[in-house]
């Protein structure tokens, strides 16, 4: 299996900061990473695929970049709503794996 | 816009069988229909999948226990997993795999059930 390791864990910030989430793929996977926005009792919602392609509807402050093994996830100003967990995604072969998950969580 | 709900039966005895279906209001057979699940305050589990021609791809961790299927005429994707454990407590989503030039990616979500293993 692929393994998918997300850092930090968590992260505590305020509104208007930057905030970068990596993910390592334990091998490469091209860009076939996808990440999504958790908020608590919710289910997950697309953000970004292909490591790079912002999901239509998706504020534009969320970018992702990367190929290979290494990934970031960048908010560039955190807003009120953007408090929830962050899971990155290989579907480079099955079975499918995430990663461990990154609370943002309000400073 | 597909949707997805889930609906199962909340509490399965130990040793049981954990049975549960998906409506999906548009079940195009080009996609791939997928069971993803979420042990409370963890992270998230890729159970299995299936596409039209009925070809199903199970994670290895789950897959002598598990069946996944798709009744087309009833719009219902469902799962039946066997044998079940208190470590089978989760929360069951169900998605659409889509795909294209960049890989696959899952959306939209049902938004999730609740299964507790526990006598």
């Amino acid at each position: 299996d692929i393994e998918m390791t997300q850092s930090p864990s968590s992260v505590s910030a305020s509104v208007g900061d930057r905030v970068t989430i990596t993910c390592q793929a334990s091998q490469g996977i091209s860009s076939w990473l996808a990440w999504y926005q958790q908020r608590p009792g919710k289910a997950p919602k697309l953000l970004i695929y292909g490591a790079s392609n912002l999901h239509s509807g998706v504020p534009s402050r969320f970018s992702g970049s990367g190929s290979g093994t290494d990934f970031t996830l960048t908010i560039s100003s955190l807003q009120p709503e953007d408090f929830a967990t962050y899971y990155c995604q290989q579907a480079k072969s099955f079975p499918v794996t995430f990663g461990g998950g990154t609370k943002v969580e309000i400073k | 816009q597909v949707q997805l709900q889930e609906s199962g039966p909340g509490l399965v005895r130990p040793s049981g069988t954990l049975s549960l279906v998906c409506d999906v209001s548009k079940l195009s057979s080009t996609y791939y229909w997928v069971w993803i699940r979420q042990p409370p305050g963890k992270g998230l589990e890729w159970i299995g999948c299936i596409y039209q021609s009925g070809d199903t791809y199970y994670n290895p961790s789950l897959e002598s226990r598990l069946m996944i299927s798709v009744d087309r005429a009833k719009n219902l994707l469902s799962m039946q997993l066997n044998s079940v454990t208190a470590a089978d407590t989760a929360v069951y989503f169900c998605t659409r795999r889509d795909s294209g030039a960049y890989g696959d990616w899952f959306d939209p979500w049902g938004q999730g059930t609740l299964v507790t293993v526990s006598s």
